[in-house]
């Protein structure tokens, strides 16, 4: 079955420190979005791409860069991780514009 | 700001009970979608209601929407304990945009 998958599920970190999540799908999906969910904030996008090679800036994108190198992965790069990035980060994929999104499970990260 | 908004933030009911929750927004959409969040997981698709339509039904849930009043509605019949989670609503403006706004969500508590 097609899904979804992030790793790690849990990372500790200190600030300053780069720190990579990866995401992976096998459902050939064109779209592909990086959430942060916080208590208070509900979900908010950070980045987004439409295929590969494409890579849009979301609503709160500032100490986040992604790449998409291919169709299946969507890795999110904190450059040097801050307290204030303490949060649980989620992957999703959709078919079309404006479709259902399938997400992944998440990943829970705290910056020391 | 937020585009879509989920009342009440919290719901607290019986098995066997219905359970209502409203979504309002603010500009005009395309669609309006409502997803479900089990405590520590992804979220998961539920029902995906276009501008045109005004009612969908998948099993137990029953989707309304009235675009003039910008406000859509998720009813669960018969609540089972299972259904405890968080919903949100997340919405796609009209216009071009592709990015989906989400709400920060609805918990609902459904006791056995």
């Amino acid at each position: 079955d097609a899904e979804i998958t992030q790793s790690p599920r849990h990372k500790i970190t200190e600030t300053g420190r780069q720190v990579t999540l990866a995401c992976h799908q096998t459902w050939n999906h064109n779209n592909m979005f990086w959430y942060r969910q916080d208590l208070g904030h509900g979900l908010r996008l950070i980045h987004y791409s439409y295929g590969v090679h494409d890579t849009n800036k979301g609503e709160v994108s500032d100490g986040y860069s992604v790449s998409r190198s291919n169709t299946e992965d969507l890795p999110l790069t904190l450059e040097s991780a801050a307290s204030s990035q303490t949060s649980v980060y989620f992957c999703a994929s959709s078919t079309g514009l404006q479709e259902t999104q399938y997400f992944g499970p998440g990943t829970r990260l705290l910056v020391l | 700001s937020q585009q879509g908004e989920e009342d009440p933030q919290a719901l607290s009911i019986q098995e066997g009970e219905n359970a209502t929750m409203n979504c309002s927004y603010k500009t005009s959409i395309n669609n309006l979608q409502w997803y479900r969040q089990n405590s520590g997981r992804g979220l998961v698709h539920l029902i995906l209601i276009r501008s045109n339509e005004r009612e969908k039904h998948s099993g137990r849930l029953r989707v309304t929407l009235d675009t003039s009043k910008k406000s859509s509605s998720l009813l669960i019949t018969a609540s089972r304990a299972a259904d405890t989670a968080s919903y949100f609503c997340a919405t796609y403006a009209s216009g071009g945009s592709y990015i989906p706004t989400f709400g920060r969500g609805t918990s609902l508590i459904v006791h056995p």
